[in-house]
């Protein structure tokens, strides 16, 4: 069993819709991260978060560290969204991530 | 600033050949990593670095080698290549740990390795 698990693996929506990517893992944690990889293969940080909630235009990240559960939230979704989104950790008292396998967004008008 | 430069984009090698990847970031960042990206699973981390002539094994080092001799560079070396170390390589950088802070890792375009 993976370390890190995203669910869904695969995501179709309609432009507008609300999304839900979420991110369990079996591990203790110092931090979690969030990021986006474009159809082209580049790769931004989304979020960065250990407690609580973040938000970045349409973009919201929530954490649950007893539930040790993660939520991506994209409000009013475009199909400019479409990408791979990838949950990542940080396990406690190490400097490494530890990757799950994605999530692939498809955004249609 | 350029941010993280990795070259080639693409490459085509022979089992047993053996090649560098390049990797530079311009924003003076002490940490740097190597990540390979097979189809279907997870990045994985290959090795990584904290600082100048300090490096250490990832998850899956065995195959590679890597050096650090300044803090803007951070290359990857294949040797004797192998069809399981077909995959795309990305490099990345972080200016200090990941576990602390907001530190987020900046990542490079990637380099898709093809081994036959």
């Amino acid at each position: 069993k993976n370390e890190v698990e995203q669910s869904p693996q695969n995501l179709t929506a309609q432009e507008g819709e609300f999304i839900t990517i979420n991110c369990s893992y079996s591990v203790g944690i110092s931090a979690l991260h969030w990021l986006q990889q474009h159809p082209g293969g580049g790769i931004v940080s989304l979020f960065m978060l250990s407690s609580g909630k973040k938000k970045h235009g349409r973009l919201i990240a929530t954490i649950n560290i007893q539930e040790k559960h993660s939520s991506l939230h994209i409000t009013a979704s475009h199909p400019r969204d479409s990408a791979v989104y990838i949950c990542a950790v940080v396990g406690r008292g190490t400097d490494k991530l530890i990757f799950g396998t994605g999530t692939r967004l498809q955004v249609f008008p | 600033n350029a941010g993280v430069t990795q070259t080639p984009k693409f490459r085509i090698l022979k089992i047993g050949q053996s090649m560098t990847l390049q990797c530079t970031q311009d924003m003076n960042h002490n940490y740097m990593y190597w990540y390979r990206q097979d189809p279907g699973m997870g990045l994985k981390l290959i090795y990584y670095s904290v600082g100048a002539g300090i490096t250490d094994k990832g998850e899956v080092p065995n195959g590679y080698n890597v050096s650090r001799s300044t803090t803007e560079d951070f290359p990857l070396r294949l040797e004797l290549a192998a069809p399981s170390q077909t995959s795309v390589y990305f490099c990345a950088s972080s200016p200090t740990s990941s576990g602390g802070g907001y530190n987020e890792q900046f990542f490079g375009p990637g380099t898709r390795l093809t081994v036959l």
